[in-house]
């Protein structure tokens, strides 16, 4: 059974760092990954997609990574905001079969940046 | 205005009491599926269904209901039988084409 952690739990830091969030999955078969962010309260906002095949995908400050070998995805946030603070969640699809979109989610890290 | 629309946001429901929770899109998705959210869980699988009038049990089924007879809407009820429905209930729906997931804002429910 597919099992997603996230380290870690909770992080915060200054405006204006760099910052790196982990997730790691126990199963390397996935169709792919995905990183959300959700504010409280709120419902996920999908901020990259990183298909099996590739290694890493780019949204203006965000930068995520692949590797699927070990297990491993990085989010990294260049130049952090307070608008950034937020729970940032990582969750992986399956592959296989009609599971595609099937998610199993980590339990997020909790981001907060201060002034 | 596309997207996925939950309703109502929040929903407040007595003991032994059937609640209906909405979900409607004008993605064009194939894929729809419902999650459940408790604090220090992270989400959890309900039910999905990736075409028409066919739905299949996610991880944690009991004591919940779906339909699927239209494309854009997947109707989650929460029944009687669910011990302990409190919790933050999250719709979400994906596409063929890139498997990307994208999620509603969610219904509370409450037990009162």
């Amino acid at each position: 059974k597919q099992e997603v952690t996230q380290i870690p739990a909770a992080l915060s830091v200054p405006e204006g760092e760099n910052l790196v969030l982990n997730c790691s999955f126990t199963d390397s078969a996935i169709y792919n990954l995905q990183w959300f962010r959700q504010d409280p309260g709120k419902g996920l906002t999908s901020l990259l997609l990183i298909q099996s095949s590739q290694r890493e995908q780019t949204s203006g400050r965000l930068n995520a990574s692949l590797d699927k070998s070990s297990g491993r995805s990085t989010l990294y946030i260049a130049a952090s905001q307070p608008g950034d603070s937020a729970t940032y969640l990582c969750a992986v699809s399956n592959a296989g079969g009609t599971s595609y979109g099937k998610l199993t989610f980590g339990q997020g890290t909790i981001l907060t940046v201060h002034p | 205005d596309g997207g996925i629309t939950q309703s109502p946001k929040y929903l407040f429901r007595k003991e032994g009491q059937n609640v209906t929770l909405s979900c409607e899109q004008n993605l064009n998705h194939d894929a729809m599926y419902w999650y459940r959210q408790d604090p220090g869980q992270g989400l959890r699988l309900i039910y999905y269904s990736q075409i028409v009038n066919d739905f299949q049990k996610g991880d944690i089924a009991e004591g919940y209901s779906v339909s699927r007879e239209k494309k854009e809407s997947f109707p989650l009820t929460v029944t009687s039988a669910q011990k302990n429905p409190t919790a933050f209930y999250l719709c979400a729906t994906a596409t063929r084409v890139n498997t990307e997931a994208f999620f509603g804002q969610g219904t509370r429910l409450t037990v009162v």
